[in-house]
């Protein structure tokens, strides 16, 4: 079975902290794994895939397969970074499923 | 456009009525999702449409039907619900359901529905 594990539901930094959202797996198959983020009053979006590599406002986030782990990263955090942020799998053969974690709220405090 | 967009904001239902969720997108996709999300819950998928087929469906009660009109309008049809159906309902859509370096969901901002 699919699942998504956020352990932390809330992580409160100061502004300037480093942040480290955790996310761990379970897929059998080959996973597409993204991560997808809340601002306050605003529509469910993008923030990263793990098959682009990429780096979206300083967040970064790397696949181990050894650990089953997708850890969103970012070295320095702003109050703009606030946030409810969902880790998400997709299922194989195809992008249909997208399976979420439980979220992890952001607070960045001055 | 880029945008999935969604009608109503808000319904209230009784359990005896009929009412309809739609959503829209023009951006070309040809894959397009409902998601239920439950207060403080992660979105659940209901329903997945793919070139206006309908391919998934999460084992989603009966008194939930889906339609796809065409390929830039999706509905929801709901009959008979029950106060546990209250929730934020989703629609979302990709380009198609293949992965690609490009695979991406693009989410409405929902359609909040109480059950009364």
């Amino acid at each position: 079975a699919q699942r998504v594990t956020q352990p932390e539901k809330l992580l409160s930094v100061f502004k300037g902290a480093p942040v480290e959202l955790k996310c761990n797996y379970s897929y059998s198959g080959s996973p597409e794994l993204f991560w997808y983020v809340q601002y306050s009053r605003q529509r469910l979006q993008l923030l990263l895939r793990h098959i682009s590599r990429e780096s979206i406002k300083g967040f970064t986030a790397d696949l181990n397969k050894g650990e089953t782990s997708f850890h969103l990263k970012k070295p320095f955090a702003q109050e703009e970074d606030s946030a409810m942020y969902y880790c998400a799998l997709s299922s194989s053969p195809g992008f249909q499923k997208l399976v979420f974690g439980t979220g992890t709220r952001l607070l960045v405090s001055p | 456009d880029t945008e999935v967009t969604q009608t109503p904001k808000h319904l209230v239902m009784g359990m005896t009525n009929k009412k309809s969720l739609k959503c829209e997108q023009h951006m070309g996709h040809r894959a397009m999702y409902w998601y239920k999300q439950k207060a403080k819950k992660p979105p659940e998928l209901m329903f997945v449409y793919s070139y206006e087929k309908l391919s998934i469906n999460e084992s989603v009660p009966s008194r939930f039907s889906p339609e796809c009109p065409n390929s830039s309008l999706l509905n929801l049809h709901l009959h008979a619900l029950q106060p546990e159906d209250s929730a934020l309902y989703l629609c979302a859509s990709s380009p198609t359901t293949r992965r690609t370096m490009n695979t991406e969901a693009f989410f409405g901002q929902g359609t909040r529905l109480t059950v009364v």
